[in-house]
């Protein structure tokens, strides 16, 4: 199956630093990824589509100016969470469509990042 | 916009006996349902999906059944085992690589 990396894997900084998380398709191009949010014992919750060569579409109540996205190639995307403050601290997973280009359905997950901001 | 609603929020069971887990979605053009499971502090695992094609698919002991007109889909574990215990989220999408929408999750315990 496809394999979808992030890092890195645990961070704490100190308020008001920003952090700058990773996502890596590792065999297979994408041209759309997924940046989550998840609390401890809640659900996922969608925070932005990050797109390949283009702006990230947010959701909504999403700021973009504090996370920032940048799809530059067709196997990274990376989330930085600027000036960070301890209510960022979560767990952020991002997933990407296996088949790339080609358009699937079938999402894969990374890892997850857990930030801890003190 | 798009809901997903899934129930029960947890759910106990022997081991052996089956758990069946419901969501419904209110945006009539998704297509797309998958179902992961979520062990404490690891992703989430694709573990079966279901297109709007299709009202049933079963691999093994899990199976998902899909009613377009109700907008629900169900998940069914039977002769569970306590590996089977975590947290499993449905989800719906529009398909074709788009955003998926969670369900708020089920945490399954399978007692041995």
């Amino acid at each position: 199956g496809a394999v979808v990396s992030q890092h890195p894997s645990r961070v704490i900084c100190k308020s008001g630093t920003s952090v700058k998380i990773e996502c890596r398709s590792l065999d297979f191009q994408a041209t759309t990824m997924f940046w989550y949010r998840q609390f401890p014992k809640k659900s996922l919750m969608l925070m932005a589509t990050s797109n390949e060569g283009s702006k990230a579409t947010y959701e909504q109540g999403v700021e973009k100016d504090k996370f920032l996205i940048n799809h530059a190639s067709l196997t990274l995307s990376t989330l930085t969470v600027t000036s960070a403050h301890p209510e960022d601290s979560s767990f952020y997973i991002c997933s990407a469509p296996f088949g790339g280009l080609a358009r699937t359905d079938t999402q894969y997950f990374g890892p997850g990042t857990r930030l801890t901001v003190l | 916009g798009e809901n997903v609603e899934q129930h029960p929020s947890t759910l106990s069971v022997q081991e052996g006996d089956s758990a069946v887990i419901k969501c419904t979605y209110s945006d009539s053009a998704s297509n797309y349902f998958p179902w992961y499971k979520q062990e404490l502090g690891k992703r989430p695992q694709l573990i079966i999906d279901i297109r709007s094609n299709v009202g049933e698919k079963k691999d093994q002991r899990i199976a998902v059944t899909l009613n377009k007109t109700a907008k629900h889909f169900s998940l069914h574990i039977t002769e569970t085992q306590p590996e089977d215990s975590a947290v499993y989220f449905c989800a719906a999408s529009s398909g074709q690589g788009g955003k998926l929408i969670f369900g708020q999750g089920t945490e399954l315990s399978v007692k041995p």
